[in-house]
């Protein structure tokens, strides 16, 4: 595996109801990144946590809200979503920016259905 | 917005044949670029990345051209596998202070 893990794999939510996604890096990365795939959509990117700072937030509406609490973890808090956030959530992590570029690893997912 | 996307959006190759995926981008200030498949139920997985001032670059059964005058990307690999089929993103950057831009992908077939 890629040593990037996410719980739960899948996940049936109702849209008054709270979750959390969480995402865990056994690489020693610095750098942490949440991702929304869509159905024949490109990736979009949704935050991004470099040294457990927030430096990206891509216009992503407040019912989404992250939390980096070490750089080993990253969560996604979600509450009171729309039909359209269901999705494929993907967590990935990295080490910050080099000038020779940077490789992301990817963990395999949480399919978010919204009810 | 949105400046990567992929000529097509299927690909069917037979296995033992080479094949080629391509991307085109429109944003010439990218100076980086990179590859991922995504297999059934799986993350993106890194394949090859290349820069800007380079304009091949090989690995493994795959090699990555880019023409910095047409815009343009593609991902040969050689002698395809079952276990090439996949989902094959390419992806831009423009360095450190900006983000990853995704295209849409191509779904790589293998014929038996």
């Amino acid at each position: 595996e890629t040593g990037v893990t996410q719980t739960p794999r899948h996940l049936v939510m109702g849209m008054t109801n709270k979750k959390s996604l969480k995402c865990e890096q056994h690489l020693g990365h610095n750098a942490m990144y949440w991702y929304k795939q869509s159905a024949k959509k490109p990736l979009e990117l949704m935050f991004v946590y470099s040294l457990e700072e927030r430096v990206e937030n891509n216009s992503v509406p407040s019912r989404f809200s992250p939390e980096c609490p070490n750089s080993s973890h990253l969560f996604l808090h979600l509450h009171t979503l729309q039909p359209e956030d269901s999705a494929l959530y993907l967590c990935a992590s990295s080490q910050e920016w080099t000038s020779e570029g940077y490789e992301q690893y990817f963990g395999p997912g949480t399919r978010l259905t919204v009810t | 917005g949105e400046s990567v996307g992929l000529h097509l959006p299927t690909l069917s190759v037979q296995e033992g044949d080479n094949s080629i995926i391509n991307c085109a981008y429109s944003n010439s200030a990218s100076d980086y670029f990179i590859w991922y498949k995504q297999e059934s139920g799986k993350g993106p997985q890194f394949i090859i990345d290349i820069r800007s001032n380079m304009d091949k670059r090989q690995g493994q059964r795959v090699t990555v051209l880019l023409n910095k005058t047409v815009k343009h990307l593609s991902l040969q690999i050689a002698a395809t596998q079952p276990g090439d089929s996949a989902v094959y993103f390419c992806a831009e950057n423009r360095g450190r202070d900006d983000k990853i831009i995704f295209g849409k992908g191509t779904r790589l077939h293998i014929l038996p």
